[in-house]
Parts: structure tokens; sequence; C-alpha cells
């Protein structure tokens, strides 16, 4: 059975760094791009990133770029979000998730909640 | 950037109604798009992919069409359990857009 977990969502001030982590297990992390979506309280759903199969190549949404990082260790089955300069506006559930395309597949963590506040 | 115009932002409908969902991209997408349904405090489950071919599992009363960039999810007889947000996504270009959302109430 396929199942991605987040980790690493909580508090933290403006300004400050976190590291949000995706264990993936029930297929090979290494076989597939991999993306990370989020949701403030009572909004919509944004796409923020994603890494290809290898970690060589990344793609970040214009409110993120420059201040996130996304990368994979495919040895451990792990993709991670590394934020820094992190806004008020950054608050909001984090989900890793393998989105399908094309594919018949699709697969999303339960999601990890990320409260950037003083 | 593609923009992804969602409508309507929500509706009330009775179960077994037949509802429709419209995503307008603001450029040609192929059928670079999919339906997701978002119930409160869970992750979004895809219905559709491609534009309009079913995700294994799904009722067959959800059906997804296409006519130019005018994608339409089309659910045909409400049940209880669709009351939920849905959301389109394309997947054409970077970065991936979702529509707005259709929140779907009870009437």
């Amino acid at each position: 059975e396929v199942q991605l977990v987040e980790s690493g969502g909580g508090l933290v001030q403006p300004g400050g760094s976190l590291r949000l982590s995706c264990a993936a297990s029930g297929f090979t992390l290494s076989s597939y791009w991999m993306h990370w979506v989020r949701q403030a309280p009572g909004k919509g759903l944004v796409w923020v990133s994603r890494v290809d199969s290898d970690g060589s190549d990344t793609t970040y949404a214009d409110s993120v770029k420059g201040r996130f990082t996304i990368f994979r260790d495919n040895a451990k089955n792990t993709m991670y979000l590394q934020m820094n300069s992190l806004r008020a506006e950054d608050t909001a559930v984090y989900y890793c998730a393998r989105l399908g395309g094309h594919d018949p597949s699709d697969y999303w963590g339960q999601g990890t909640l990320v409260t950037v506040s003083s | 950037d593609i923009q992804m115009t969602q409508s309507p932002s929500s509706l009330s409908a009775s179960v077994g109604d037949r509802v429709t969902i419209t995503c307008r991209a603001s450029q040609g997408i192929r059928n670079d798009l999919g339906w997701y349904q978002q119930k409160p405090g869970k992750a979004p489950k895809r219905l559709i992919y491609a534009a309009s071919s079913l995700q294994s599992g799904v009722p067959s009363r959800f059906s997804g069409s296409i006519s130019g960039t005018e994608f339409t999810l089309t659910i045909s007889s409400l049940q209880p359990e669709d009351f939920a947000t849905y959301y389109c996504l394309q997947h054409n270009s970077y970065p991936w857009t979702f529509g707005q959302g259709t929140k779907v109430e009870i009437k």
C-alpha cells in the first residue's frame, strides 16, 4: 500500500526556518517526481514545488522561490521541504503528493500544519 | 502562468440533483487537467484525470469533459457523501495551478 507521511510542522516565528519531511512507503520513491501542495486555513489548494526523480531538477511557485528548497534522499525514501525566511502568509497545511498527471495513480499524505506567528 | 477560473465558487443542491462545475483555462492546456474532491480535514482525492478519465474506484456518477479550454466536472445524481469542495488542477505547465474551488452544500 502506498503511503506518504509528512512530519516537521509546527509553530515558528516570522523569519524562522523549518524543514518538512515526507516519508514514502509502498513504492520506490526514486521512480517518481514528487510535489508539495499547501492550503492556508479556510482557503484553496496551492501548488508549491516539485522535484524530479533524482533530485536534479526542481520548480517552485513564485511565492516561495528563493526561500524554499525541495530535495530528496531516495536511499531513505524521503522527500524534504526546507523553508527559510518564513512569513505569516506561509501558514498552511503542507501536503506532499505523488501527483499523477496523466498517470492513473495519484497519492497524497495527510498533511502537516505550519504556523508562522510571533 | 496559466490561470484556472473555476465556477461557481459554491452551490446548494439536493440529493439526486445533477451538478456541473466548470474550470476555464487562460490558455490551451490540451487535456492536462484533473479534478479533486476534498472533505474537511482530509487530503484531496482525485476523481478524474486527463480531463475525462475516471479514477479507479470512483463512482461512475462522476464524469469529466473538455471543450477547448473549458473543462467540466459533472455529478449525475448527487449523493450525501458528495458534499465537499471540488478543485481542478492543470498540469500542462509550471507552475501547476488549481482552480479556486467549488463548495457543494446541502440545500
